[in-house]
């Protein structure tokens, strides 16, 4: 069955780093556009990040654009965030989804990875 | 960037009610508009996608309708699985952006 596992979450401090993992099986990963989406504690949920089946799109929300950076690993079936200059506000559960059809919308979605940021 | 405003942020309803969250865009979105179910310390879970399409799976008792700015998610007959937060999202165009959520509870 089609199966997304995050890895990579923690307690880090502000102006970190941390790189985050979404492993994948299951499905042709190689086919499917990927997304993270985060959620911070008692919140709702908010887009990160989007990238295509090959890699040749991406796009970003506004909160994390120049410090965030969405890849993907095909061979490895593996999809990634680094998260760069950590901030308090980055502190959420981040989970992962496939783009279900090419058309934005995320089904399904991994169990989640919480991010800590806390000095 | 495209708001989506959903109402109510709560309700409180009882086993056997019909139930109505709606969602509106700030701009047309088409039917470019899907429901999601999250329930405490579970990943979400996709419903609906394009306004009206049931997630292969999803009870029948889920439906969804609207196009343009304004949508709805109707629960026909509330049961105990059914409680739960809703949240819809907009997929015309990135920056994708979810509704702040409507969470059912047990009356």
């Amino acid at each position: 069955q089609v199966q997304l596992v995050e890895s990579g979450g923690g307690v880090v401090q502000p102006g970190r780093s941390l790189r985050l993992s979404c492993a994948a099986s299951g499905f042709t990963f190689s086919s499917y556009g990927m997304h993270w989406v985060r959620q911070a504690p008692g919140k709702g949920l908010q887009w990160v990040a989007l990238i295509s089946y090959d890699g040749s799109k991406i796009y970003y929300a506004d909160s994390v654009k120049g410090r965030f950076t969405i890849s993907r690993d095909n061979s490895k079936n593996t999809l990634y965030l680094q998260m760069n200059s950590l901030r308090a506000d980055d502190t959420a559960v981040y989970y992962c989804a496939r783009d279900f059809r090419g058309d934005n919308w995320f089904d399904p979605w991994g169990q989640g990875t919480l991010v800590t940021v806390s000095s | 960037d495209i708001q989506m405003t959903q109402s109510p942020s709560s309700l409180s309803a009882s086993v056997g009610d019909r139930v109505t969250i709606t969602c509106r865009a700030s701009q047309s979105i088409s039917n470019y508009l899907n429901w999601y179910q999250q329930k405490p310390g579970k990943a979400p879970i996709l419903l609906i996608y394009t306004g009206s399409t049931l997630q292969s799976g999803v009870p029948s008792r889920f439906s969804g309708s609207g196009s343009g700015t304004d949508f709805t998610l109707t629960i026909s007959t509330l049961q105990p699985a059914d409680f739960a937060t809703y949240y819809c999202q907009q997929s015309h165009s990135p920056p994708l952006t979810f509704g702040g959520g409507t969470k059912v509870e047990i009356k």
